[in-house]
């Protein structure tokens, strides 16, 4: 099994570009989530997914857009990008979370994104 | 809304002694889960350890253990006998179960010395 994988690993954006960052698990899960990482600091939820077709906003989505049309694929979109976009990405998936199984995320390497 | 407060930004440990990296939380869910996380320089995510609200005994895994005090609303993480290889970031984290919202603290970067 890859897990969760993300591409790309590195990218350089001029501002106002657009871009889509990919993440694929291969574990089946339900759940997927973007995470925003930046430096010095922990991370933030941008948006998540309970399934196929149902996206939902965390806690820093402006800017940001997403679509789940596959139990596989969670792309995360750039419209616009800004200085305040450099962060680096993680993608993550968990079975859903209940009371008696913890189901941790499971989190892609990162994608390390520049805004100039 | 939930919080994660992780107060020591930078810790030393000599190696093979214990440590411990505070954490607080705040939530007015009764249920909820509290997870730690290891991000070495390499940059990914490790899983460590995780302890539910309703747990009765601490969480162990290996080395690592969780003191949960609910009443106090701290999930503190001890590492026994520190390896080099702990050097790392160690985030806190928490997800109540009546949402998707897992908040992370801002860390503790863990440093063991030879």
């Amino acid at each position: 099994n890859a897990g969760v994988t993300q591409t790309p690993k590195f990218r350089i954006l001029k501002i106002g570009q657009s871009m889509t960052l990919q993440c694929t698990q291969d574990m089946n899960h339900n759940y997927m989530y973007w995470y925003r990482q930046d430096p010095g600091m922990g991370l933030k939820l941008i948006y998540y997914s309970v399934g196929a077709g149902i996206t939902d906003k965390g806690e820093v989505p402006n800017g940001y857009n997403v679509s789940r049309s596959t139990t596989e694929d969670f792309p995360l979109r750039l419209e616009l990008a800004a200085p305040s976009q450099t962060s680096v990405y993680f993608c993550a998936s968990s079975y859903e979370p209940t009371l008696s199984s913890y189901n941790e995320q499971f989190f892609g390497p990162g994608t390390r994104l520049t805004v100039l | 809304a939930q919080k994660i407060t992780q107060t020591q930004p930078g810790m030393f440990v000599q190696e093979k002694e214990a440590v411990t990296l505070d954490c607080t939380y705040d939530t007015s869910d009764p249920s909820y889960g509290l997870f730690w996380y290891k991000q070495p320089s390499s940059g990914e995510m490790i899983f460590l350890i995780y302890q539910g609200s309703y747990d009765q005994q601490n969480a162990t895994e290996g080395r690592y253990s969780l003191n949960f005090q609910k009443a106090r609303k701290s999930a503190n993480l001890v590492i026994s006998a520190s390896q080099l290889g702990d050097s790392a970031m160690y985030f806190c984290a928490m997800r109540a179960y009546n949402n998707n919202d897992m908040r992370f603290g801002a860390g503790t970067r863990l440093t063991v010395k030879p």
